[in-house]
């Protein structure tokens, strides 16, 4: 199985800072990472795929970088909207498919 | 394109039960359906996924003969079964369209969420 750690857990910065989410993959997963972000109360959406996708309607500010092991989430100019817990999944190798633990962003 | 799933379930250790994940806006044997649950206050696991066409369904590690996922093609329907369901069940059950490729988008969208409470 496929484990990818998220860092950090909890991310706390003020609006317009640009945001730097972490996932490590515990083996090559190549490009097969997505990003979704989960608002409270809300179900996941879909953000980023293929490691550097945006999904569609999804905003320029967030951006997706990576391969291999190692990928990054940005979110150039933070909005108070965006608070939510971000998540990483592998499909690359599979069952299982896998989550990273999540990564809190809050807004100061 | 939209996932509607059924309402939220109040049950006893030990009942049985089946939700709902209804699809729209596309052709269901296009795409897999796949389950995803999310404890309270904690993060998403993947369930397993059903490939609607020929109804094959796969299952991850943890929930492999603890619940059966299926799927009606005449109603565009996906369903997640438990046979005895158990207090630690208790949980928010999503469904999502599943890409059948490994490149593309992946889940995406979501059923809007399926609450299930065990308890005696």
């Amino acid at each position: 199985e496929i484990v990818l750690t998220q860092s950090p857990a909890t991310l706390s910065l003020s609006p317009g800072e640009r945001a730097t989410l972490s996932c490590r993959a515990s083996q090559n997963i190549y490009n097969y990472l997505a990003w979704y972000q989960q608002k409270p109360g809300q179900a996941p959406r879909l953000l980023i795929y293929d490691a550097s996708n945006r999904a569609t309607g999804i905003p320029a500010r967030f951006s997706g970088s990576g391969s291999g092991t190692d990928f990054t989430l940005t979110i150039s100019s933070l909005e108070p909207e965006d608070v939510a817990v971000y998540y990483c999944q592998q499909r690359s190798n599979w069952p299982p498919i896998t989550f990273g633990q999540g990564t809190r962003l809050e807004i100061k | 394109v939209q996932l509607v799933q059924s309402g939220a379930e109040v049950k006893k250790p030990g009942e049985s039960l089946k939700i709902s994940c209804k699809a729209s806006g596309y052709s269901f044997t296009n795409y897999w359906i796949s389950w995803v649950r999310q404890m309270p206050g904690k993060g998403l696991e993947w369930m397993g996924r059903i490939d609607p066409s020929d109804s094959y369904a796969n299952y991850g590690p943890s929930f492999q003969g603890h619940v059966t996922i299926s799927a009606d093609r005449s109603t565009s329907t996906a369903y997640l079964l438990w046979s005895s369901l158990k207090a630690s069940d208790t949980a928010i059950y999503y469904c999502a369209r599943e890409g059948v490729t490994v490149t593309g988008p992946p889940f995406d969208p979501w059923g809007q969420g399926t609450l299930v409470t065990v308890s005696s």
